[in-house]
């Protein structure tokens, strides 16, 4: 089984529905990140969580909301969603880097396309 | 403004050869750099790492320089393999994780390993 999931993997929407994108991971990992990825772009940190009670926005947070539900849950919300925010949403998660040098671990990534 | 620059978007290499990509960075508070690869429909995953207090790693067919003084780093993959065909990111970020941490990521370079 994978250590993190993304759920749904393809989303197509509507321009001003909102929609709601999952993930959960199994690693025991503290800080959970949501990046999107654009071509030609790399990627792009949305909004990050280094424990339950963190929530710390990113690079491009505009238009987006997140949720910590618990250590291994971390939902990403689009309130009302616009064409632009047409992407590839990865879910990433880290251990507490005492050490320094901080890995982190992704999500197969979800598509979203907003008409 | 592209703090973490991959001036090549594509890179054909024959099947055996070397594969050198690059990453450039303008951040003088980046001393830890990562190299991760990604498979279409697939998250990115980590490859090798090196903190600014190295000048190569190494493991196995994959090495990792660091210049500081021209804030150039490069992956090399000896010899190349059809699976290595993918995308690689290059991502910078400063050693120690504090609650400002943020991983900057490249564009990203695409391989094809011709056979």
């Amino acid at each position: 089984d994978a250590d993190v999931t993304q759920t749904p993997r393809n989303r197509i929407t509507k321009t001003g529905k909102r929609i709601m994108l999952e993930c959960s991971q199994t690693k025991g990992h503290d800080r959970m990140y949501w990046y999107r990825q654009d071509p030609g772009l790399g990627l792009r940190l949305i909004y990050y969580s280094f424990d339950v009670k963190d929530i710390n926005k990113g690079e491009i947070s505009d238009g987006y909301s997140v949720s910590r539900q618990a250590q291994a849950k971390f939902s990403l919300s689009l309130e009302s969603a616009i064409p632009n925010q047409t992407a590839l949403y990865f879910c990433a998660t880290s251990d507490r880097g005492l050490a320094g040098g901080e890995t982190q671990y992704f999500g197969p990534g979800t598509r979203l396309l907003v008409l | 403004d592209q703090q973490v620059k991959q001036n090549s978007p594509s890179l054909s290499v024959q099947e055996g050869r070397i594969s050198i990509l690059n990453c450039d960075y303008t951040n003088s508070m980046f001393d830890y750099f990562l190299w991760y690869k990604k498979y279409p429909a697939e998250g990115p995953t980590f490859l090798i790492s090196i903190s600014s207090i190295k000048d190569k790693n190494e493991d196995g067919r994959f090495t990792v320089f660091l210049n500081k003084s021209a804030k150039h780093l490069s992956l090399h993959i000896v010899p190349s393999q059809p699976g290595d065909s993918a995308v690689y990111f290059c991502a910078a970020s400063p050693y120690f994780v504090d609650s400002n941490y943020q991983l900057i990521w490249g564009a990203g370079t695409k391989l094809i390993i011709k056979p």
